[in-house]
């Protein structure tokens, strides 16, 4: 069973606007997360993270929410520009342990 | 060149045949992944190596052999492999491993993407 789930695998967002990728995960002894972003033919990279003493982290268009009550987290793009379109996959780690990822949501970002 | 180097960028082979996948990183870290990507699956970690030695083997069936002589070099071998192997495979590194890539932010080379025909 996945202990991460993203449940979008695509969304389309038009140029300007704001984009929400979402993540929901089941182990509550996650204590910390990370998105990063794959554009085709290329390795992901590291893109924003967030550890579960806050409910937020913020850099520059990007910021991640963590709702740990609720065991969900949401990366927001705003505003979304064309090169933004990739793969974004969320990842979540326990102290000591290996780094789970989620299946990834396609985003396209429309001009 | 910097960053994480793979090579080679696509394979093909038959389930008789053996090759190689090379990665080498030029980041000085001292932790290198091998992860398995499927189509529409999460990232597998397959295997992990700090400071050259095995730390990680998560259930990898033996026909996928890792071999890391140093801490910049890492290789996968692969011998009769099965048509439900065609992936890409993902090379990682990180500056440490602390038993999970936690505050570690892995740096992943483009990939093999690999066909078992």
């Amino acid at each position: 069973d996945q202990q991460v789930k993203q449940n979008s695998p695509s969304l389309s967002v038009q140029e300007g606007r704001i984009s929400i990728l979402n993540c929901d995960y089941t182990n509550s002894m996650f204590d910390y997360f990370l998105w990063y972003k794959k554009y085709p033919a290329e390795g992901p990279t590291f893109l924003i993270s967030i550890s579960s003493i806050k409910d937020k982290n913020e850099d520059g268009r990007f910021t991640v929410f963590l709702n740990k009550s609720a065991k969900h987290l949401s990366l927001h793009i705003v505003p979304s520009q064309p090169g933004d379109s990739a793969v974004y996959f969320c990842a979540a780690s326990e102290y000591g342990n290996k780094l789970v990822f989620g299946a990834g949501t396609i985003l396209r970002v429309k001009s | 060149e910097t960053g994480v180097t793979q090579t080679p960028r696509h394979l093909v082979m038959g389930m008789t045949n053996k090759k190689s996948l090379k990665c080498e990183q030029h980041l000085g870290h001292n932790a290198m992944y091998w992860y398995k990507q499927s189509a529409k699956k999460p990232l597998e970690l397959m295997f992990v190596y700090n400071f050259k030695e095995q730390t990680e083997n998560n259930s990898v069936p033996s026909r996928f052999s890792p071999e890391c002589p140093n801490s910049s070099h890492l290789f996968l071998h692969l011998h009769t492999l099965q048509p439900e192997d065609s992936a890409l495979y993902l090379c990682a590194s990180s500056q440490d491993w602390n038993g999970g890539a936690t505050n570690e932010k892995l740096f992943f080379g483009s990939g093999t993407q690999l066909s078992v025909l």
